[in-house]
């Protein structure tokens, strides 16, 4: 168990729609971050929230937004979905956002949209 | 350009044979990080190993070990007499200073038969 907790673990939605997903970092750090792992385009990096503020963005689309709260919980907003972000997302926290941090996942969402 | 190429995409061994996974990455940093990270088949991410880029001291965790070679631009992760619950999906992932990112591999997926 990484310490990071992700809910809900399964998500299943119709197109169109707009679904939340939530992150709750280890117990300490301070970063967030996002990842989405689909079949043709692997891991890839969607957004860095380090306190509460953005730090880095990645290959996320702009239907996607993300926030981090003052209580370091992080939620990731994905709306007019479409069959192809079907995917499973992570979240990983660290202590302070720097390189030099390990990245500790969450057991992630696995989102299907039909 | 892909930064790490894990280029072995299935390996399929028998319990306690040794597992070599290959990991060569691309980067213009000087100081860079390493880490590995294993997928179950229950799907979420798990931290293995990390390696700094001005540390080129091989060590061995247990059943693990792994070989950074900085002038092949490689690092190779090693599970030693293997097991079945090794069985999983080994990503090989990148952090530079420059980005706030872990940059993945595509992955390695891991049989061992009993």
């Amino acid at each position: 168990d990484s310490g990071v907790t992700q809910t809900p673990k399964h998500l299943i939605t119709a197109t169109g729609q707009r679904v939340t997903l939530r992150c709750s970092p280890r117990s300490g750090d301070l970063s967030v971050y996002w990842y989405q792992q689909s079949l043709d385009q692997g891991l890839q990096f969607l957004i860095h929230y380090y306190n509460g503020e953005e730090r880095a963005k990645g290959n996320i689309l702009e239907r996607f937004s993300a926030q981090q709260f003052p209580d370091l919980h992080s939620e990731l907003n994905l709306s007019s979905l479409e069959l192809g972000d079907s995917a499973l997302y992570f979240c990983a926290s660290s202590v302070s956002g720097r390189s030099t941090d390990t990245q500790y996942f969450g057991p992630g969402t696995r989102l299907t949209v039909l | 350009a892909q930064k790490v190429t894990q280029a072995q995409t299935e390996i399929s061994v028998v319990e306690k044979e040794d597992v070599t996974l290959d990991c060569v990455y691309e980067t213009r940093d000087t100081t860079y990080y390493l880490f590995w990270y294993k997928q179950p088949p229950s799907g979420e991410l798990v931290f293995l190993i990390r390696r700094n880029s001005f540390d080129e001291q091989n060590e061995i965790s247990g059943r693990y070990s792994w070989n950074f070679q900085k002038s092949t631009s490689s690092f190779n992760f090693t599970i030693t007499a293997s097991q079945v619950v090794d069985s999983a999906v080994y990503f090989c992932a990148l952090s530079e200073p420059t980005s706030y990112k872990l940059s993945f591999g595509a992955g390695t997926t891991v049989t061992v038969r009993a």
